[in-house]
């Protein structure tokens, strides 16, 4: 079942502060953060595992609720370059190893 | 780094064709994905493999069957092509309890 994001979209000034939200209605083992640029691929980010361990971007940061199987990425002090659409994938604890993908979040920072 | 390449970048088929692409990776993972995009549903999960020919259905896998023959070469078959089939298509590496690298994109269209 695909996870829900919200917002769907968000306009910030540079040096402004957001936060994406990732929830699934399932128990999870584990949520990926990825960025995608128009016309580009879908990058890495970050994942969360349960139990706490987090791999991935030094300058992105994240949390993950285990009890309540949401999942918030922290866009802080934003800069242009994270302009993008993000996307959450959650991976559940009965199905490892595949990731169902939010709708996404367009995030667009202006000068 | 070119860790994962698709081919081709770019095709046009008729509908009734079999369209056949290629995701080719240089890691060594063991875990390979084919991953559909269209605008409002994110990325959806085609296939994956977990291993020189073993292989599994996803969530949007009708009208797609997959080969894995060797641990670098993962295909997407697209048996008789259809216009609801026009996306850009995605193949994802994994190493194990990390983040996916997602090739380049396939951009097919269907006329």
């Amino acid at each position: 079942q695909q996870p829900v994001q919200s917002p769907q979209a968000v306009i910030l000034r540079e040096g402004e502060d957001a936060v994406i939200n990732c929830s699934s209605s399932k128990a999870l083992y584990s949520v990926h953060w990825y960025r995608q640029k128009h016309g580009e691929a879908p990058v890495f980010l970050m994942i969360l595992l349960k139990g706490g361990e987090q791999k991935g971007h030094e300058k992105i940061s994240a949390s993950f609720n285990e009890k309540k199987q949401q999942s918030s990425l922290y866009l802080t002090a934003s800069q242009l370059s994270y302009s993008g659409t993000y996307f959450c994938g959650t991976e559940m604890a009965d199905s490892w190893g595949k990731l169902q993908f939010g709708a996404g979040t367009q995030v667009v920072v202006t000068p | 780094d070119a860790g994962i390449t698709q081919s081709p970048r770019h095709k046009v088929t008729e509908t009734g064709t079999p369209v056949t692409l290629r995701c080719h990776q240089t890691e060594n993972h063991r875990y390979m994905y084919w991953y559909r995009q269209d605008p409002g549903h994110g990325l959806r999960l085609i296939h994956y493999s977990y291993g020189v020919k073993d292989t599994d259905k996803g969530e949007v896998s009708d009208g797609y069957s997959v080969s894995r023959s060797k641990t670098e070469d993962f295909l997407l078959t697209l048996e008789s092509a259809t216009s609801s089939q026009t996306s850009v298509y995605f193949c994802a590496t994994r190493a194990e309890t990390y983040g996916y690298t997602f090739g380049s994109g396939t951009r097919l269209t269907v006329v």
